[in-house]
């Protein structure tokens, strides 16, 4: 079955970056782009960006640009995804979920990793 | 702000059929699918709409999704308790180049 297994919590230091893993198993990982959503507490969901193993393009949104960097390891069938230059407002619950191609949907979720940002 | 528009709440009793409404635009809804996800206290998402009104496997069909011009709409009918999560549409945005959500709908079974 679908797996997307997320590292664990982190607390960070504002101006700090962190570097959150989802290692994929039970499917074809190549085949499948990833994208990143966050969730600040008690509050909604959050495009961070995406990635296809295949080739490693990624597709960051516009608010993430300049400060966050998705990456594959398609030996481990693992990405990553780095957010740098953390304050306050990064802290949130951040999830990978597969991205079929084509299909406009996030079909599976990890776990998700919560990242607190203090000082 | 979200650029997706969910009422906040919405509530019904077990049986009833409850609607949760997603008001976007011409550049998010008014020409890209809907997706609909749902979520329980302190649990990952879980795709439950997708294409505006297909349903994954193992998503019961009291469920179902919904689109008309910028707006989309999730359904679900014969309420039950174990419904009461909150709720997020979304959709890919041709303006701002990314997926964007709405600020999701907290359901309440009474």
């Amino acid at each position: 079955q679908v797996q997307l297994v997320q590292s664990g919590a982190e607390v960070k230091k504002p101006g700090a970056s962190v570097k959150v893993s989802c290692k994929a198993s039970g499917y074809t990982f190549s085949t499948y782009g990833l994208t990143w959503v966050r969730q600040a507490p008690g509050q909604g969901l959050e495009w961070m960006g995406w990635i296809t193993p295949y080739n490693g393009k990624t597709d960051y949104a516009q608010k993430f640009q300049g400060r966050v960097t998705m990456t594959t390891d398609t030996s481990t069938s693992t990405v990553y995804m780095e957010l740098r230059s953390l304050t306050s407002d990064d802290t949130a619950v951040y999830y990978c979920a597969r991205d079929p191609p084509g299909l406009y949907q996030f079909d599976h979720w990890g776990q998700g990793t919560l990242v607190t940002v203090s000082s | 702000q979200s650029v997706l528009t969910q009422s906040p709440s919405a509530s019904g009793t077990p049986g009833q059929r409850v609607t949760i409404s997603c008001s976007g635009n011409s550049f998010n809804i008014g020409r890209k699918t809907v997706t609909w996800y749902q979520q329980y206290p302190g649990t990952a998402p879980k795709l439950l709409i997708y294409s505006n009104n297909q349903r994954p496997s193992g998503v019961p069909d009291r469920f179902s999704g919904s689109k008309s011009g910028t707006s989309a709409s999730l359904a679900i009918s014969g309420l039950q308790s174990e419904d009461e999560a909150d709720y997020y549409c979304a959709a890919w945005d041709d303006n701002l180049f990314g997926w964007v959500f709405g600020g999701g709908t907290k359901l309440t079974v009474l």
